[in-house]
């Protein structure tokens, strides 16, 4: 089965520019989360998807927004760069009942690093 | 809400040598059990969860944690370490149940085997 993959693996984006972040979900899974590591940091949750909608978010600000395609696939974009967005940011996938009810397993990508200047 | 405490922010030992990393929870639901690995410049790979059934729980490269409920601690051990077992260790929870599938994550310890 093929894993998380993760594009592109390094970003520079200058202070006030957007970025577009890419998922391509493992093999079988429905769900898709994002989390920002800021250095010496651990993950921190940005917002998670399941049936291409929103379904839980972290305290991130508007101008941090997702999107999740028909293939399980997904984007997180982000308007309006800051310095501290700085970070490296995760994808990670898992899968979920039709109900919603949870599978407990989630695979993470490798991440972006994004460096604003 | 669900919060994770490392009690320790790096843990160096020496080759061969039995190595514990903390780990406690909070969180006024049940929840799942996660350790994470992440070596320097990767993303982060799965050691080992607990989801229910027994206690002790194996992972890979010959890790194991036990989870205490009454504790509420999911300390991660390995009788004998490996130079190549020097990474960054997260500990996460994720509450049981609905929808909700928010990973909280510890602040990491930074394990080093030292030669």
């Amino acid at each position: 089965e093929t894993g998380v993959t993760q594009s592109p693996t390094h970003l520079i984006k200058t202070r006030g520019q957007q970025v577009t972040l890419r998922c391509s979900s493992q093999s079988g899974h429905n769900t898709v989360s994002w989390y920002q590591q800021a250095l010496g940091q651990g993950p921190q949750f940005i917002f998670q998807y399941y049936r291409e909608e929103e379904n839980g978010r972290g305290n991130f600000p508007p101008r941090f927004s997702g999107l999740q395609f028909p293939n399980y696939s997904s984007e997180l974009n982000v308007n309006a760069l800051e310095l501290d967005d700085s970070a490296l940011y995760l994808c990670a996938s898992s899968f979920a009942y039709s109900g919603g009810a949870k599978s407990g397993g989630y695979t993470f990508g490798s991440g972006t690093r994004l460096t604003v200047v | 809400a669900q919060s994770v405490t490392q009690l320790d922010s790096q843990v160096p030992v020496f080759e061969e040598a039995p190595v514990e990393l903390r780990c406690n929870y909070s969180s006024s639901v049940s929840v799942y059990l996660f350790w994470y690995v992440q070596y320097p410049n990767q993303g982060l790979q799965l050691l080992l969860k607990y989801l229910s059934g027994s206690t002790l729980v194996k992972g890979i490269n010959g890790f194991e944690a036990e989870f205490n409920k009454s504790q509420t601690s999911f300390h991660l051990r390995k009788p004998s370490v490996h130079i190549s077992d020097t990474a960054e260790y997260f500990c996460a929870v994720n509450p049981r149940g609905g929808s909700n599938y928010k990973l909280t994550f510890g602040k990491g310890t930074l394990l080093t085997v030292n030669p």
